[in-house]
């Protein structure tokens, strides 16, 4: 069956480390997202990809960066520069053209300890 | 610039009364309008959508929404609550035309009691 894959569902970052949320789809879509999700909220759009070799900043993307080297996926790292790294990561993907919604993977959590 | 309004980040309900989740839009051409579940810990799962068809969309587990622009609402409804359907619900919104964009509320948590 075609879905998304976020891995790891849970990890914990030491303060100053640089960590690394995959994000696979098989489901041939050209659009993939990450947003991150805190309590009362909603989801924040971090960056997003239309195709493959090109990505454009979120709302909230200091202190994160991704790369889209294969159509499947769509890893993101959470920088050192990130100061409040602890939330909810949801990975995304889509056909490019508008109407049909988004679907999502399972999530990361990510703690820094 | 899409947006949307969840008014009420909790709603309770009792189980088998009706559940009435609120969404407002604002949106300067006409939108494309979901609703999202999420279950704890857990991605977001498509409920329903409205893409300028029939008003008054169903989606999956009994619920649906009707759309009204004059009040540029898209309200979620479900005649009869259950247990399961406790969870947090998203309304978003995005453009009809080009790429496919997702602005999302902030969502409302719904509980249900026995």
């Amino acid at each position: 069956d075609g879905g998304i894959t976020q891995s790891p569902k849970y990890l914990f970052r030491k303060e100053g480390q640089n960590v690394t949320l995959s994000c696979e789809q098989n489901l041939n879509h050209d659009a993939m997202y990450w947003y991150r999700q805190d309590p009362g909220q909603g989801l924040r759009l971090i960056y997003y990809s239309q195709i493959v070799n090109d990505f454009q900043k979120g709302d909230i993307a200091e202190g994160y960066s991704v790369s889209r080297e294969k159509k499947e996926s769509f890893p993101l790292t959470v920088t050192s520069a990130q100061k409040n790294p602890t939330a909810f990561y949801l990975c995304a993907s889509s056909i490019a053209t508008t109407g049909s919604g988004y679907t999502f993977g399972s999530g990361t959590r990510l703690t820094v300890v | 610039a899409q947006s949307v309004t969840q008014l009420g980040s909790h709603v309770s309900v009792s189980e088998g009364a009706l559940v009435l989740l609120r969404c407002n839009y604002s949106s300067s051409v006409p939108p494309y309008l979901f609703w999202y579940v999420q279950y704890p810990n857990q991605g977001l799962q498509l409920l329903l959508k409205y893409t300028s068809a029939a008003t008054l969309v169903k989606g999956i587990n009994g619920f649906e929404a009707e759309f009204k622009k004059s009040e540029t609402s898209f309200h979620l409804t479900k005649p009869s609550a259950h247990m399961s359907d406790a969870a947090e619900y998203f309304c978003a919104v995005s453009l009809n035309t080009g790429f496919q964009k997702l602005v999302f509320g902030t969502g409302t948590r719904l509980l249900v009691s026995p």
